[in-house]
């Protein structure tokens, strides 16, 4: 079992809350990810984070903003949820290196009413 | 885009049946990993094969890479119901690892 961990692992919210989801891995991995996936669909990429204040977006456009102020600490933000976000949020981390290979947290299912 | 497509998008068998997944991906890569994930939960990494190796066995599992016609094979050998799933292949090329679009994996008792 990979040591990274999302909380909360399910949040129900009214639209306009804002709202953030944590992340947080011991691995000391220099790259983080943050992916958005509906049910049974392919994941999307929304963010990356390379390392301590690198911070990228994806391939996904999202309106949810990430921060990387400690290595071990990469939380995604929404200001104002909508119905729209509605969805799984998936993080992972890699080490950096030539596999990169990834490793998942347990994801945060989003529910905005 | 180098995402991979696999096929079939949804495999049905009974236990003990073999279960064959493919992917094709569009550009060059250095390796190609495999992923599992249950339903509602992350991925887990299944397997890695190198650009420069054809086959790799794992337990059950057996991956091939033809680096000529851009595909992997990642067959699940005896299937047993807990191995119901959705599989997914990332290929990892010069920038980030790029998840295919997953098949789904339903094994009956």
């Amino acid at each position: 079992e990979a040591d990274i961990y999302q909380t909360p692992r399910y949040l129900v919210i009214g639209t306009g809350k804002k709202i953030t989801l944590e992340c947080s891995q011991t691995m000391g991995h220099d790259k983080m990810y943050w992916y958005q996936q509906d049910p049974g669909m392919e994941l999307h990429l929304i963010h990356y984070s390379y390392g301590v204040n690198s911070t990228e977006k994806g391939d996904l456009s999202s309106e949810s903003t990430v921060s990387r102020i400690r290595t071990e600490h990469f939380p995604l933000t929404l200001e104002s949820a909508r119905p729209s976000h509605t969805s799984q949020y998936l993080c992972a981390s890699s080490e950096s290196g030539r596999t990169d290979t990834q490793y998942f947290g347990p994801g945060t299912r989003l529910t905005v009413l | 885009s180098q995402q991979g497509e696999e096929d079939p998008q949804a495999l049905s068998i009974q236990e003990g049946e073999n279960a064959t997944m493919n992917c094709s991906y569009k550009t060059s890569i250095n390796n190609l990993q495999w992923y599992r994930q249950n339903s509602g939960r992350g991925l887990v990494h299944l397997i890695l094969i190198r650009s420069n190796e054809r086959e790799k066995h794992s337990g059950r599992l057996r991956v091939t890479l033809d680096t000529s016609k851009k595909s992997s094979s990642l067959l699940i050998t005896a299937s047993r119901a807990a191995d119901t799933a959705s599989y997914f292949c990332a290929t990892a090329g010069f920038q980030k690892l790029v998840f295919g679009t997953g098949t789904r994996l339903l094994v009956s008792p």
